[in-house]
């Protein structure tokens, strides 16, 4: 079942620009992974954030955790034409992942 | 982090017969998972394979429609039975690292019923 809820469904920035995006979910979890997807293809594994952790960095990418709220984010600083694709978060419990909806992200030159 | 294949990488089948996707690993894994991507959609899981024991089925996913074979440590197939233009979606093959974190997924077969 679809636990992780994406916000927005779809964004549309100029390359240089910071794109943010926002996950919701209902359960306690375990983790929460982030995943990118370009143009219905495999899914790149982006970040892992632990349950105990509040933050992670990974290149351009910065991921934040609340359990309180139930909420994640993912940041990716200044925004490349290759940065458009899909991006999926994924709550992760008892080993088992349940994908949100996704926001498509457009980074225009 | 690993690396996964599938075979094959998209096929159109017609409507009644059955397919047959691979999955190789590059490295031995405990758990593999099947997943369903059908168009515009996110993922959905239909199956856990552990090798050594029978592939556990979520809600809405059963046996006779998506038989699992997991031989060993590096392999599974995933068949997609009597196919009607409703399974016609992206199916993704995915592994834990040995760790038990972190999970990859393959490049995905895209499956056409017509």
């Amino acid at each position: 079942s679809q636990q992780g809820e994406e916000d927005p469904q779809a964004l549309s920035i100029q390359e240089g620009e910071n794109a943010t995006m926002n996950c919701s979910y209902k359960t306690s979890i375990n983790n929460l992974q982030w995943y990118r997807q370009n143009s219905g293809r495999g899914l790149v594994h982006l970040i892992l954030i632990r349950s105990n952790e509040r933050e992670k960095h990974s290149g351009r990418l910065r991921v934040t955790l609340d359990t309180s709220k139930k909420s994640s984010s993912l940041l990716i600083t200044a925004s490349r034409a290759a940065d458009t694709a899909s991006y999926f978060c994924a709550t992760d419990v008892d080993y088992k992942l349940s994908f949100g909806a996704g926001t498509t992200v457009t980074v225009r030159a | 982090s690993a690396v996964i294949s599938q075979k094959p990488s998209r096929d159109i089948c017609q409507r009644g017969t059955s397919l047959t996707i691979q999955c190789q690993v590059d490295s031995q894994v405990t758990m593999m998972f099947w997943y369903r991507q059908q168009p515009g959609q996110s993922l959905t899981l239909i199956a856990t394979a552990n090798q050594g024991s029978e592939a556990t089925y979520e809600s809405g996913f059963v046996i006779d429609k998506f038989p699992i074979s997991r031989p060993n440590l590096t392999f599974s197939t995933l068949t997609v039975s009597n196919m009607s233009p409703e399974d016609s979606s992206i199916y993704l093959c995915s592994v834990r690292d040995r760790g038990g974190y972190e999970q990859y997924f393959g490049p995905g077969t895209r499956l056409t019923v017509t």
